[in-house]
């Protein structure tokens, strides 16, 4: 089973900053990595597929990239409603995982 | 659109089995597959378990593999997802997703509590 570790548990960032989260596979799933952002009381929503695919309405403000065991979310201009849980996960191999997730909070 | 509606919270005590339906509109049903997600509170999802919408071929956790069955109807394109032998640790609000590898479409979920 592939390990997806995201490196942080919480970030706290001010509004209008960049925030960086990572995650980590434990063996290379290529780019079949996608990220989801989940706010209290809600399911979680797809946004980013293939490491990079922008999912349907997500904000440019929010980048996705890498490859092999390393992959990065960025987000520009934090606002207030980026305020959530972001999840990595993996759909290379089964069975599918996912990160433990990373909290970003708005300071 | 495209939309995923979940049956109704359950309440189970241990033991016993859930049975979790989700029904799909907005696409066509059987060229997509359906994807069962869990989470307990405060922790991360964890895959359950997919089925292909046209021939019901199914991939379960293996940790969950001896106590799951996953089906489909195509007549209603509603899948189904039964759950049997819950303990306290099977606590957790379920979804239902489309697709076999990301996730584009969630059902709402549907809470089930294990007690006694």
């Amino acid at each position: 089973e592939i390990m997806m570790t995201q490196s942080a548990a919480t970030l706290s960032v001010s509004p209008g900053e960049t925030v960086t989260l990572s995650c980590r596979a434990s063996q290379s799933v290529g780019t079949d990595v996608a990220w989801y952002q989940q706010k209290p009381g809600q399911a979680p929503r797809l946004l980013f597929y293939g490491a990079s695919t922008r999912a349907t309405g997500v904000p440019v403000r929010f980048s996705g990239s890498g490859s092999g065991t390393e992959f990065t979310l960025i987000i520009s201009s934090l606002q207030s409603e980026d305020s959530a849980v972001y999840y990595c996960h993996q759909y290379d191999v089964w069975p599918r995982t996912f990160g433990q997730g990373t909290k970003v909070e708005i300071k | 659109q495209v939309q995923l509606v979940q049956s109704g919270a359950e309440m189970k005590e241990p033991g016993a089995s859930v049975r979790v339906s989700c029904r799909a509109s907005g696409y066509s049903f059987t060229k997509f597959g359906m994807t069962w997600v869990r989470q307990a509170p405060g922790q991360a999802p964890e895959w359950m378990g997919w089925i292909t919408a046209y021939n019901g071929h199914t991939d379960y956790a293996q940790s969950l593999q001896d106590r799951i069955s996953m089906a489909t109807d195509t007549s209603t394109n509603t899948g189904y997802m039964e759950l049997r032998s819950l303990t306290s640790d099977d606590t957790a609000m379920y979804y239902c997703v489309r697709r076999g590898d990301y996730y584009d479409y969630w059902g709402q979920g549907t809470l089930v509590t294990v007690s006694s």
